[in-house]
């Protein structure tokens, strides 16, 4: 069964450090998602990606964050100056459509993201 | 603002029981709605996908429906196994958006 796969499962970076967080999604897929969950809190949305440029955002995706699709198989997660309060568990998600249709998410294992 | 809530937030069975998870969303302005299975530390698992237009959906012992507008959805599982021990979570994806949004999930535990 067609998996998405992120790297790595576990960072630890210090407050006000870059950190980049890499996913491959499905290979046929043509939408791209990013949800984090904080600890004991519920899988919140961060951002989706269509056609190499983002389809939508929330208000937690703010400057400090970033997206990019470099080739044809990945797509990462960029935070350019980390805060403790990002510490959470990332999850990169595809799916063959968007909205509406038969087509469901495909999450990845997740990025455990520990800022200290 | 479309707002998901799952009861009851902790479910402990013994094993052969049938049991249902409840999801309600605020507003019935929906694509789709998806359950997931989340174990400790991992990732999202998708489990059935609900379309709007649909009632339910089926998959083995695992059984969803959906009253669009009344906002509800349930999930009923049946013959408990201690394998299916996880986190349920409920997600609705409201029209005219591209993302989830989930609620704060049913915690099960099924007792050998």
């Amino acid at each position: 069964e067609p998996e998405v796969t992120q790297t790595p499962s576990h960072q630890v970076t210090q407050m006000g450090q870059e950190v980049i967080l890499r996913c491959v999604p499905i290979s046929n897929h043509l939408y791209f998602y990013w949800y984090r969950q904080i600890l004991g809190q519920k899988v919140e949305f961060l951002v989706s990606f269509y056609n190499n440029e983002i389809s939508e955002k929330s208000e937690i995706f703010d400057d400090q964050f970033s997206v990019e699709r470099p080739d044809g198989s990945n797509f990462t997660l960029k935070i350019r100056s980390t805060k403790l309060e990002d510490s959470a568990m990332y999850f990169c998600a595809s799916s063959g459509a968007a909205q509406g249709g038969n087509y469901g998410y495909t999450f990845g294992s997740g990025t455990r993201l520990t800022v200290v | 603002k479309q707002e998901v809530t799952q009861i009851p937030a902790a479910l402990s069975v013994p094993e052969g029981e049938n049991l249902v998870l409840n999801c309600s969303f605020t507003d019935s302005a929906i694509y789709n709605l998806q359950w997931f299975r989340q174990d400790p530390g991992k990732g999202l698992t998708s489990l059935l996908l609900i379309q709007s237009s649909q009632r339910e959906q089926t998959s083995g012992r695992l059984n969803a429906s959906l009253d669009k507008s009344s906002g509800r959805s349930t999930l009923y599982i049946a013959a408990s196994q201690p394998g299916d021990s996880a986190t349920y979570l409920c997600a609705v994806q409201p029209s005219g958006t591209y993302k989830y949004i989930f609620g704060t999930g049913t915690r099960l535990k099924v007792l050998a």
